[in-house]
C-alpha cells in the first residue's frame, strides 16, 4: 500500500464550480498536511497547511483533515481559470511524502 | 523578500558526467531541502541541510551528495550521471526546518542524454 494516494486526474470543471481535491494515506504518524500548487514549468506554491484533524479556511480554499478515515480534502470555491494547475498533497511527520499531484483544469 | 533562487534554471549533461545544481534560500531561513520530481515517481525528498548539517536523508544512492555553506546557500552534486536522472530538481528552505512550511524554488531541468 502506498503511504500517500491522490487521483492524478486530469479533473475538468466549469468557471465558478466548487472543486474537491483529495489524497489517502497509510500512515498514521503524520501530523501534518500540506497542499501546494504547482503550474506548469514552476516549482510548487504552499497554498495551506494543517496541524492534525480539523479544517482551515483561507480565501477561497478550504483544507480538512479526517484522521480517523487517513483521508484529506481541498476545496476550491469560486473556481477560476487561473487555478488551473496540478495540485500536490503532502504530509509530514518524522518524515515529508507528497502525492503525485491532480491535474485541474478550469474550463471559462 | 526574495523567493529561492536555483542556478541553473536548464542544463544538459552526458550520461558519466557529474553536475553540481545551486539553491540561494530566503533571507534567514537556515534550512533548505532537495527534492528530485520525475512524471512516474512525483516528488521525492532526496535530502535536508541545517546550519551547515545534513539533517535527514531519502531513498537515494549515494552519487547524490549535497552541502551547505555558512550563509545558508546550498549545493546538490549528482556523479556518474544515469538517464534515469533527468528530473526537475527543486530546493525548497524553511525559516527552522519545518517541512510542512516549506517555500519551493523555481528548480533545475537537468537532462541527460
Amino acid at each position: 500500500q502506498k503511504e500517500v494516494e491522490q487521483d492524478p486526474g486530469p479533473l475538468s470543471v466549469p468557471e465558478g464550480a466548487i472543486v474537491s481535491l483529495n489524497c489517502t494515506y497509510s500512515n498514521s504518524a503524520f501530523q501534518y498536511f500540506m497542499w501546494y500548487r504547482q503550474y506548469s514549468r514552476k516549482g510548487p506554491e504552499l497554498l495551506m497547511y494543517t496541524y492534525s484533524s480539523g479544517n482551515k479556511e483561507d480565501g477561497r480554499f478550504t483544507a480538512q483533515v479526517d484522521k480517523s478515515s487517513k483521508y484529506i480534502s481541498l476545496f476550491i470555491r469560486d473556481s477560476q481559470p487561473s487555478d488551473s494547475a496540478t495540485y500536490l498533497c503532502a504530509m509530514s511527520g518524522d518524515k515529508i511524502i507528497f502525492g503525485k499531484g491532480t491535474r485541474l483544469h478550469i474550463l471559462p | 523578500k526574495a523567493g529561492v533562487t536555483q542556478t541553473p534554471r536548464y542544463l544538459i549533461k552526458t550520461r558519466g558526467q557529474q553536475v553540481t545544481l545551486s539553491c540561494s534560500p530566503i533571507s534567514g531561513h537556515r534550512s533548505v531541502s532537495w527534492y528530485q520530481q520525475t512524471p512516474g515517481q512525483g516528488l521525492q525528498f532526496l535530502f535536508e541541510y541545517f546550519s551547515e548539517t545534513q539533517r535527514n536523508k531519502g531513498n537515494f544512492p549515494g552519487r547524490f551528495s549535497g552541502r551547505q555553506f555558512s550563509n545558508s546557500r546550498s549545493e546538490m552534486n549528482v556523479s556518474t550521471l544515469e538517464l534515469g536522472d533527468s528530473a526537475l530538481y527543486l530546493c525548497a528552505s524553511s525559516l527552522a526546518g519545518t517541512n510542512y512550511e516549506q517555500y519551493f524554488g523555481p528548480g533545475t531541468r537537468l537532462t541527460v542524454t
